[in-house]
């Protein structure tokens, strides 16, 4: 089965420094991977996926994030970090199977200092 | 854009009774899910259907739990009998057909068992 570590539990930044989220998943396969953005009391907003092809992706919002099979990784990057971004992430691992479901990682909480 | 909706937003129930939260998914999609979110933790995936059947559940999906969809556009997910520990934030989430699982989530029911 499986499995995603986010590793911060929380992270705080300054306004306008950079930002990288962790993320590590386990899988067999290669798999599908996603970063979601939660802000408080809504839903679930996709911010970018990767399926193949180019290791680096470019989401929404300005984030990116890179895929390393090596490491088991898809670490979520952002150069600077907008107030507005404060929210909760979540990194996802999806099965290439009939279902489909998906996999969610205990999420990272982000603080944006003034 | 096409969005995933879910109603009520917010639903207060007490223990013991029955609830139905609703969705209607994005029009084209042939592949519903239920996730919930307790509290402070990660999301967790309930259970996915397809051609008008469950394709997988998770042993969160016990007797208590069912999906249904009655018309063209509406999914729902009833517990039967509510518990305190049912108390979570409800995601309904589509996609098309394909190999890939991007799914859409909608904004969610908070479902409060007093």
């Amino acid at each position: 089965a499986q499995s995603v570590t986010q590793p911060d539990i929380h992270i705080t930044v300054s306004e306008g420094a950079s930002l990288e989220l962790r993320c590590n998943y386990s899988y067999g396969a290669t798999p599908y991977l996603f970063w979601y953005v939660q802000s408080p009391g809504q839903g679930l907003q996709l911010l970018l996926k990767y399926f193949s092809g180019d290791t680096l992706v470019q989401g929404i919002k300005g984030f990116e994030a890179e895929f390393k099979r090596s490491q088991s990784s898809f670490n979520l990057r952002k150069p600077s970090v907008h107030w507005s971004d404060a929210a909760e992430y979540f990194c996802a691992v999806g099965e290439s199977n009939a279902g489909n479901m998906l996999t969610f990682g205990g999420g990272t909480r982000l603080m944006v200092k003034p | 854009e096409p969005e995933v909706t879910q109603t009520p937003s917010h639903q207060v129930t007490q223990m013991g009774q029955e609830v139905i939260l609703r969705c209607v998914p994005i029009s084209n999609h042939l592949y519903f899910y239920w996730y919930r979110q307790i509290l402070g933790q990660k999301v967790e995936f309930l259970v996915s259907f397809y051609n008008n059947e469950i394709s997988e559940k998770s042993e969160i999906f016990d007797d208590q739990f069912s999906v249904e969809r009655p018309d063209g556009s509406n999914f729902t997910l009833k517990i039967r009998s509510t518990k305190l520990e049912d108390s979570a934030m409800y995601f309904c989430a589509s996609r098309t057909q394909g190999p890939s699982p991007e799914a859409f989530f909608g904004q969610g029911t908070r479902l409060t068992v007093v």
